[in-house]
């Protein structure tokens, strides 16, 4: 069965700090992205990426950036949290080509930045 | 710009009634739809889909429903359970060009035993 797996469910950070959160697919997906959920907006793509190396900005990239050097895994990168980055963050990948034009979305990360 | 729009923040139904979910898109280019299920605390989950070629699609007590004149979606759960009870987003993707889905704002739905 098709696993995105984000690497921590719940996190608390501080003002200021530097925060990675991880993302790791075993479908040898080209395209992986990442979203933030909050209430009354819906989903927000951050960034998403084509294939290694490649990254493209989303709707809402300011305060990120983001790493993929492996196919499998793409990473999110706060470069310094601000209480306003406070959400549910959902990491997501998709075959390119294929009938099912749908995404498979991880369990997402909780992060509070107090 | 919202181009997926979802004008009810929430919705409640009884048990065993109808369930309607609505959505509007604006851009014509959009000929695949989707819809996701999202539980507190978990990642949304595909739940069904449309191609605009389409007008109806069934999957169970799910359907989903094409106005390609209107730019109009909607969901039909029947009957509604109380594990229904979750958020519900819209998506819309044009298969030529885009690689990322254009999301709707989400529906709550509670229903109600």
């Amino acid at each position: 069965d098709v696993k995105v797996t984000q690497s921590s469910r719940y996190l608390v950070k501080r003002t200021g700090e530097k925060v990675f959160l991880e993302c790791v697919q075993d479908m040898d997906h080209e395209n992986m992205f990442w979203y933030r959920q909050d209430p009354g907006l819906g989903l927000r793509l951050i960034y998403f990426s084509y294939d290694v190396k490649m990254k493209e900005k989303g709707d809402i990239p300011e305060g990120y950036s983001v790493s993929r050097e492996k196919k499998e895994r793409f990473s999110l990168i706060l470069e310094s949290a601000s209480t306003n980055q406070t959400s549910m963050y959902l990491c997501a990948s998709k075959i390119v080509s294929g009938a099912n034009y749908g995404y498979t979305f991880g369990s997402g990360t909780r992060l509070t930045v107090v | 710009d919202q181009q997926v729009k979802q004008n009810s923040p929430s919705l409640s139904v009884q048990e065993g009634r109808i369930s309607i979910l609505n959505c509007d898109y604006t851009n014509s280019m959009f000929d695949y739809f989707l819809w996701y299920k999202k539980y507190p605390a978990e990642g949304p989950t595909f739940l069904i889909s449309i191609s605009s070629i389409k007008d109806k699609n069934e999957d169970g007590r799910f359907t989903v429903f094409l106005n390609k004149s209107a730019k109009h979606l909607s969901l039909h759960i029947v009957p509604s359970q109380p594990g229904d009870s979750a958020v519900y987003f819209c998506a819309a993707s044009a298969r030529t060009g885009a690689n990322n889905l254009f999301f709707g704002t989400g529906t709550r739905l509670t229903v109600i035993p």
